[in-house]
């Protein structure tokens, strides 16, 4: 079975610049996840979608970040226009749902440099 | 408000011996599941083991067990006979309606 899909593995960005992320989750997950992860930190939330409905998008930037899914499976994740201060992880991942025991399984990430 | 708080930034242990990673969570939340995850230098976060606030035995995976202590709310990592594959960062994490990660701890195991 092939887990969470990311892409790109890499990307480097002027700042101003326009990026876009890409997720396809474990096959038949609905819940999907969009995280954060600085240098040394913990993944911080930004995105939750049950289906192709967000339900919890308290974290996210709206003023220059972006997500959608619009069938429920895949997912992207946009920042426009991106700032020096977005250099970071940004990890998908998904989950069968929302129940407290289903474990939440990540892709590896796509890696945001923005000079 | 959930809050999860891992005290130890960095720890080492020599190879072969056990070592213990703390977690301690906050929640009003009488339903939970707690996780511990570990991040490789290649970025990938794996799943290790996981505990629900419900469950009356800690939690045991091959080498990882989940020292699970309701009252004192920690949730803490035990990992024996340790191996040089295992340093890594290590997340703690709870689950209520989303997933909240601690600072993680990096480990490093000694030769």
């Amino acid at each position: 079975e092939a887990g969470v899909v990311q892409s790109p593995r890499y990307k480097i960005i002027e700042k101003k610049q326009p990026v876009a992320f890409w997720c396809n989750p474990i096959s038949g997950h609905n819940t999907l996840y969009w995280y954060l992860q600085n240098l040394g930190q913990g993944p911080e939330l930004l995105i939750r979608y049950e289906n192709e409905e967000a339900v919890d998008d308290s974290q996210l930037p709206k003023d220059r970040f972006s997500a959608e899914r619009l069938k429920g499976v895949d997912s992207t994740l946009k920042i426009q226009p991106a700032e020096l201060g977005d250099s970071a992880v940004y990890l998908c991942a998904s989950s069968a749902d929302r129940g407290l025991g289903n474990t939440i399984y990540f892709g590896e990430g796509s890696w945001l440099t923005v000079v | 408000a959930q809050k999860i708080t891992q005290t130890q930034p960095g720890m080492f242990v020599q190879e072969k011996e056990a070592v213990t990673l703390d977690c301690t969570y906050d929640t009003s939340d009488q339903s939970y599941g707690l996780f511990w995850y570990k991040q490789p230098s290649s970025g990938e976060m794996i799943f290790l083991i996981y505990q629900g606030s419900y469950d009356e035995q800690n939690a045991t995976e091959g080498r990882y067990s989940l020292n699970f202590q309701k009252a004192r709310k920690s949730a803490n990592l035990v990992i024996s006979a340790s191996q040089l594959g295992d340093s890594a960062m290590y997340f703690c994490a709870m689950r209520t309606r989303d997933m909240r990660f601690g600072a993680g701890t990096r480990l490093t195991v000694k030769p």
